[in-house]
């Protein structure tokens, strides 16, 4: 199925330093999105990068897209405590309009 | 302010009861969708609507039912049938307008509903 894979599952870093989480996907997509979820909440939207653009850039956050490669990276600079969450990627799901698929997501904690 | 309200935040459920989760929407989206979400894992598709009184199964639609009789509302109940229904609950929606067979818009969420069965 066209889902998003996350890596890795897992990331733990101190204050201060960059944490970089990776999505794979297997089938052509026009745009990607990323999603954080605080514990026991909803998801919230990130950003979206569609197929024509190669980085985007919000606030801290910095996501690349390489369709060749079928892969997207997403960059949280000086992270903060504030920062610990799950956060996702997700797909849009190809044979109905507007339908996402989400990946297994990336636990970051982020320690002070 | 515009956004999804799920209710109740927390439900127990005795086997063999079906349970239903409300999912309101005041943001005049034209789709909805419900997931679930299991500990350590990702998001997976219940069942979605995309018009009033129409809605289409996701990937894990069995024990589980919804309606979608008004534009902001799309309740999910979920069946006796369903066996293993302890999970986290999930509704979003967003607008269909301007999405192509291969994009998709941005999606709003509730904060979920939890359910567990005794």
């Amino acid at each position: 199925s066209q889902q998003g894979e996350e890596d890795p599952q897992a990331l733990s870093i101190q204050e201060g330093e960059n944490a970089t989480m990776n999505c794979s996907y297997k089938t052509s997509i026009n745009n990607l999105q990323w999603y954080r979820q605080n514990s026991g909440r909803g998801l919230v939207h990130l950003i979206l990068i569609r197929s024509n653009e190669r980085e985007k850039h919000s606030g801290r956050l910095r996501v690349t897209l390489d369709t060749s490669k079928k892969s997207s990276s997403l960059l949280i600079t000086a992270s903060r405590a504030a920062d610990t969450a799950s956060y996702f990627c997700a797909i849009p799901g190809g044979t109905s309009y507007g339908k996402l698929t989400f990946g297994q997501g990336t636990i970051l904690t982020v320690h002070p | 302010d515009g956004g999804i309200t799920q209710s109740p935040k927390y439900l127990f459920r005795k086997e063999g009861q079906n349970v239903t989760l409300s999912c309101e929407q005041n943001l005049n989206h034209d789709a909805m969708y419900w997931y679930r979400q299991d500990p350590g894992q990702g998001l997976r598709l219940i069942y979605y609507s995309q018009i009033v009184n129409d809605f289409q199964k996701g990937d894990i639609a069995e024990g589980y039912s919804v309606s979608r009789e008004k534009k902001e509302s799309f309740p999910l109940t979920v069946t006796s049938a369903q066996k293993n229904p302890t999970a986290f609950y999930l509704c979003a929606s967003t607008e269909l307008g301007g999405v192509s067979i291969s994009g998709a818009n941005v999606l709003t969420f509730g904060a979920g509903s939890r359910l567990t069965v005794l």
